[in-house]
């Protein structure tokens, strides 16, 4: 699997949209891109994947560059709820089923 | 529709002791994962199951065992309990290439 890349932490403004990075520069063709967060120790949570196309959800959105090296996870508008550790993963999709592989993710803090 | 189950929440072992974690879903996932999670570390997986009767090691299976004989259930057992196995650990579901659900994990302390 191809290995990701994110900044250790963030700080965003109540509101105000968040854009976590995410590098995956080996990616393969064939692999996607996952997100997910993790809010103070409770289990992950998904919030969206894509392959090459942008994608949008009731929670955020994914831009995923054309090149497909790297992508954007984009909450619109920030809550505090939001504060978790964001987790960039890229995998491919086969039978054998989805073995993702954590890193250390982004530790985002939505602020007042 | 309860998702994913795990008990115990909290679990504190001694050195050499045993037991075993339970996982049950009702979402008819095939799928079924173990992972744990140490102290502002990432996931790493332990064991996985692709259906009842199949598994297969992770990342990190030594020192535990699972089994998968049901659809619904997927228990992780650790024999001889070490201070390294303190950890968060988080089973996972899924419907083959579906997203994880996760449950909201079982924190262990081995002293």
């Amino acid at each position: 699997d191809a290995k990701t890349t994110q900044p250790t932490s963030m700080d965003c403004a109540e509101g105000r949209a968040a854009n976590l990075p995410c590098n995956h520069s080996t990616i393969s063709g064939n692999e996607y891109v996952y997100w997910y967060r993790q809010i103070h120790s409770q289990g992950p949570q998904y919030i969206i994947h894509g392959l090459k196309n942008n994608e949008t959800n009731e929670m955020a959105s994914l831009i995923i560059t054309e090149d497909r090296k790297s992508s954007t996870l984009i909450l619109p508008h920030a809550t505090l709820r939001d504060t978790a550790v964001y987790y960039c993963i890229v995998r491919v999709a086969n039978n054998a089923g989805n073995m993702l592989t954590f890193g250390g993710g982004t530790r985002l803090m939505v602020k007042p | 529709n309860a998702g994913v189950t795990q008990t115990p929440k909290f679990r504190i072992l001694k050195i050499g002791q045993s037991m075993t974690l339970q996982c049950t879903q009702d979402m008819n996932h095939n799928y079924m994962y173990w992972y744990r999670q140490d102290p502002g570390m990432g996931l790493k997986l332990i064991y996985y199951s692709v259906g009842a009767g199949i598994t297969d090691k992770g990342e990190v299976p030594n020192g535990y065992n699972v089994s998968r004989s049901t659809t619904e259930d997927f228990p992780l057992r650790l024999e001889l309990a070490a201070p390294s196995q303190t950890s968060v650990y988080f089973c996972a579901s899924s419907y083959r290439n579906s997203p994880l659900h996760f449950g909201n994990g079982t924190r262990l302390t081995v002293t």
